[in-house]
């Protein structure tokens, strides 16, 4: 089992709607959380990041639920702006505890 | 404006050549990684460093070297080693493990 898994999408939404994505850890013991976006042949550029009571940014909002290990993105009100690929981030199993990335989800906004 | 650079922006290896990418941050910032980015996969971590004048591998290191000399500068060597070097390399910094990161624009090599 890979230690962060995203389905990979594409997401297709039409502009204006909600949209939800998770992404699921195995290290029970992680301790931090981020969703970045990731724009076609560009950097990842950090989105938010997940507290234990759940955060909300504007029109995203971001959850986290240990007891089954997964983190969620909500995207209200899409923009086409908003098409990009989400990575999530996790902490990792190793002793440095250093951030592992998932694969990230490709969303795709349409007008 | 604080930031980081990355610089080349296209790189191009010959087959048996050493290649170093640029690396360079303003932020002030202690620990300093090199990612690299296959095409449909995470973020593999080559090496990272967490102070001046020290450096770790990460999950992929071989076939790279680093330095890390001044507090500012990260710099990656791909040596002849790495067999299938073609990728997208980003560099990032941060205040240390488990917090966020900042990453440069990228550098993409491709072998010739």
């Amino acid at each position: 089992r890979k230690e962060v898994e995203q389905d990979p999408g594409p997401f297709n939404v039409p502009e204006g709607a909600t949209v939800a994505f998770n992404c699921t850890y195995s290290n029970s013991a992680s301790q931090s959380f981020f969703w970045y976006r990731q724009d076609c042949r560009k950097e990842p550029k950090l989105l938010m990041s997940v507290y234990s009571s759940g955060n909300e940014d504007g029109r995203f909002t971001a959850q986290l639920n240990r007891a089954s290990q997964y983190i969620s993105l909500l995207i209200r009100d899409s923009k086409l702006s908003d098409s990009a690929t989400y990575l999530c981030v996790v902490t990792g199993m190793d002793s440095n505890y250093q951030l592992i990335w998932g694969a990230g989800t490709k969303l795709i906004i349409k007008p | 404006d604080g930031g980081i650079t990355q610089s080349p922006k296209y790189l191009f290896r010959k087959e048996g050549q050493n290649v170093t990418l640029s690396c360079e941050q303003n932020l002030n910032h202690d620990a300093m990684y090199w990612y690299r980015q296959d095409p449909g996969q995470g973020l593999r971590l080559i090496y990272y460093s967490q102070i001046v004048n020290d450096f770790q591998k990460g999950d992929i290191a071989e076939g790279y070297s680093v330095s890390r000399e001044k507090k500012e500068s990260f710099p990656l060597t791909v040596t002849s080693a790495q067999k299938n070097p073609t990728a997208f390399y980003l560099c990032a910094s941060g205040m240390g493990h488990q917090e966020t990161q900042y990453f440069g624009p990228g550098t993409r090599l491709l072998v010739l």
